[in-house]
């Protein structure tokens, strides 16, 4: 157990319909990051918040994803109008601004049918 | 960042060595090498960065060239629990801001699978 945490860790839905996932960082990380990761691959970057700002999001954010994180704790990422190729591992890491690694929690699948 | 290539598969017998190589040819003279492994179904998990000196934490070493073009990872004593995907990422300094922010980007890695 990393201290970051992820709700739901598992999501299957109907193509079409919106999902939300969050994450509860430690405590004391100002920086958030989202990573998609498909079966087989490598995580890949969605989008970084420092703080409460948004300030990198991956050209793989299309208009249907965005991310949120209110008072520079917890976030949210919501997919609306779901795709079979949403399907993924949604991914949460977060750090200190100087530190070295990133903590990642145990990810959300998600499963759309 | 500059591009890591690893090899896709290796195998390891419990309680030998695994050395694990990372080529990093066009890495720059501020980017660090990092390593992360993933075990299955859960998320990725630090083990150790280095910038050109070799570094040794509770997990593992890290030997980087003298030309910084490609390091090992060492698990001196590689138990079942070793067997993951270990990923090799080259990233600048942390507080780097600009477009890097400091995320991180995977390749494919190398899967290790150590063996009774």
């Amino acid at each position: 157990d990393t201290g970051v945490s992820q709700d739901p860790r598992h999501k299957i839905t109907k193509r079409g319909q919106n999902v939300t996932f969050r994450c509860d960082p430690i405590s004391e990380h100002n920086r958030l990051y989202w990573y998609r990761q498909t079966l087989g691959q490598g995580p890949e970057f969605l989008t970084y918040f420092q703080n409460e700002a948004q300030l990198e999001k991956s050209r793989l954010l299309s208009d249907r994803f965005s991310a949120e994180r209110p008072k520079g704790s917890f976030s949210t990422l919501e997919i609306q109008r779901t795709e079979q190729g949403d399907s993924a591992m949604y991914l949460c890491a977060t750090s200190r601004d100087t530190a070295y690694e990133q903590y990642f929690g145990p990810g959300t699948r998600l499963t759309v049918t | 960042d500059a591009k890591t290539t690893q090899p896709p598969s290796m195998d390891c017998a419990e309680g030998r060595a695994a050395n694990l190589p990372c080529n990093h040819s066009t890495i720059s003279g501020n980017e660090y090498v990092y390593w992360y492994r993933q075990i299955h179904s859960q998320g990725p998990q630090y083990i150790i960065h280095g910038l050109k000196n070799n570094e040794t934490n509770e997990m593992a070493s890290l030997i980087i060239t003298e030309d910084r073009k490609s390091s090992t990872l060492i698990l001196p004593h590689a138990t079942l629990r070793d067997t993951a995907v270990y990923y090799c990422i080259v990233r600048g300094p942390p507080g780097a801001g600009g477009t890097s922010y400091g995320k991180l980007t995977f390749g494919q890695g190398t899967i290790l699978t150590v063996h009774p």
